[in-house]
C-alpha cells in the first residue's frame, strides 16, 4: 500500500518567518514529488516538482528531497499571510501515471 | 484554452436524478484526470485518460460513475442515479506530459450537491 502522510496542522507561523511543512511516504519506489497549494474553496495549484535528491529552490519556495529517509519538505520563506493555504504533498511511483495525494497541511501565516 | 474549464460550476441535484460534468482541458494536454474531493478531504482519483482511450478507471466508486473522452479533448463525467454520498467538488486535471510527470493543472472544479 503506498501511502503519502502529512501532518494535518493547522501550522501557525509569524509573518516573516519560515515554515516547513513536511511529507513522508511509504514506498521506496517513488519517482515524482510535488507540492500543490489549495486556497479555501478553490482548486489545488502546482507549486514545484522534484525528482532529484536535495534541494529545489524557486522565489521563496524550496523543496527538499531525501529519498534514503522517505521524506520530502516544503520551506516557504518570509512567509505572508497570503501564504495561508492547504499545502497537498503528492508522490508519484516509478510505473505509474496517477500520483497519491497527502490529504495536506493547513498552514496560517499570521501578521 | 488559456485553463482548464469546468461546467457548471455549481450543480444542484435531487437524488436519483443523472448528472454530467464537463471538462475542457489545456488545449495539447493528452493527459487528462478526474478527482473528487469531499469537504474536509483529500483528493480522490477517479479515472485518467491518455488521449482517448481510459488505462485506469480504477477509482471509480461504482458502475454509476463513467467518464468519456473525444477528440483528445472535452471530457465528460456521468453519475447515474446520484446518492447523497456523492456530494463533493469534482475536480479535472490535465498535464502536457503524457504520464503528468510534471505535475497537473487543475479546473476550478464542479461542486455537485445531491439533495
Amino acid at each position: 500500500q503506498k501511502e503519502v502522510e502529512q501532518n494535518s496542522g493547522p501550522l501557525s507561523v509569524p509573518e516573516g518567518a519560515i515554515a516547513s511543512l513536511n511529507c513522508t511516504y511509504s514506498d521506496r519506489g517513488s519517482q515524482s514529488f510535488f507540492w500543490y497549494r489549495q486556497y479555501s474553496g478553490k482548486s489545488p495549484e502546482l507549486i514545484m516538482f522534484i525528482y532529484s535528491n536535495g534541494d529545489k529552490e524557486d522565489g521563496r519556495f524550496t523543496a527538499q528531497l531525501n529519498k534514503a529517509s522517505q521524506y520530502v519538505s516544503l520551506l516557504i520563506r518570509d512567509s505572508q499571510p497570503s501564504d495561508s493555504a492547504t499545502y497537498l504533498c503528492a508522490v508519484m511511483w516509478g510505473g505509474s501515471y496517477i500520483p497519491t495525494f497527502g490529504r495536506g497541511t493547513s498552514l496560517i501565516v499570521h501578521p | 484554452g488559456a485553463g482548464v474549464s469546468q461546467s457548471p460550476s455549481n450543480k444542484v441535484t435531487e437524488k436519483g436524478k443523472d448528472v454530467e460534468l464537463r471538462c475542457d482541458p489545456i488545449s495539447g494536454h493528452t493527459a487528462l484526470y478526474w478527482y473528487r474531493q469531499r469537504l474536509g478531504q483529500g483528493l480522490e482519483f477517479l479515472i485518467y485518460f491518455q488521449g482517448n482511450s481510459a488505462p485506469d478507471k480504477s477509482g471509480l466508486p461504482s458502475d454509476r460513475f463513467s467518464a468519456e473522452r473525444t477528440g483528445e479533448s472535452v471530457s465528460t463525467l456521468t453519475i447515474q442515479r446520484t446518492q447523497q454520498e456523492d456530494s463533493a467538488v469534482y475536480l479535472c486535471a490535465s498535464s502536457l506530459n503524457p504520464n503528468g510527470g510534471y505535475g497537473y493543472t487543475f479546473g476550478s472544479g464542479t461542486r455537485l450537491t445531491v439533495v
